[in-house]
């Protein structure tokens, strides 16, 4: 079982709608978890973080984690195509460690 | 406030040869990663420095890849021999400490030909 699995999309949602991104992973030690957005060509930029449970909110983005269930999830609100992007999750392992692993990306296609 | 510096942007190699890649993280950064980004994958982890020690290098192949961080605060990652499968970018990040938010550098992109 991979730490980090994110479904690698296409995810295509029209103008306007909410993108829904997710992520589960395997290490229940983790503690913190990242959203990175990533334009291609280009090297990944933070959007979002959570430590924990629940949601969080900043603008048109909403960071749910729900440890019990080992999921993080990332909802984009009026998605707009300057939001098509590869979207990555990453979080700190437990441990002595804290190492940052990053899941394989979803590709986010957002239609005019 | 700076961002995490990374020399160079591009590099052509070829196989056999070796290769340095430059990172300076943001000032007081204590912690620095090395990231290897095959295209269409995920970054992999290769090895993370807490000031000048290593915290993980578990997946650095450590046959042909070393990195040092001497004076805790550049570091250098290098390639020798390459291989055709190391063509990537390659990802320099910092963060305050081992637990807080990570930034990223613009990457070396590496072809091997």
């Amino acid at each position: 079982q991979k730490e980090v699995e994110q479904n690698s999309g296409p995810l295509s949602v029209p103008e306007g709608a909410i993108a829904s991104l997710n992520c589960t992973y395997s290490d229940r030690g983790s503690q913190s978890f990242f959203w990175y957005r990533q334009y291609s060509g280009k090297s990944p930029e933070l959007i979002m973080f959570i430590y924990s449970n629940g949601d969080k909110e900043d603008g048109r983005f909403t960071a749910q984690l729900n440890k019990a269930s080992q999921y993080v999830s990332l909802l984009i609100r009026d998605s707009q195509p300057s939001d098509s992007a590869t979207y990555l999750c990453a979080l700190r392992g437990g441990g002595a460690t804290n190492k940052l692993i990053f899941g394989t990306g979803t590709l986010l296609a957002v239609q005019p | 406030e700076a961002g995490v510096a990374q020399s160079p942007r591009y590099k052509i190699i070829e196989k056999r040869q070796s290769v340095a890649f430059w990172c300076n993280p943001i000032s007081g950064h204590a912690t620095l990663y090395w990231y290897q980004q095959i295209l269409g994958q995920g970054p992999k982890l290769l090895i993370q420095f807490q000031n000048n020690g290593v915290v993980d290098d578990s997946q650095l192949p450590k046959d042909r890849f070393s990195a040092e961080r001497l004076k805790g605060v550049d570091s250098t990652l290098k390639i020798q021999p390459a291989k055709l499968e190391d063509s990537a970018v390659y990802l320099c990040a910092s963060s305050l400490r081992g637990d807080s938010r990570a930034f990223f550098g613009q990457g070396t992109r590496l072809t091997v030909v």
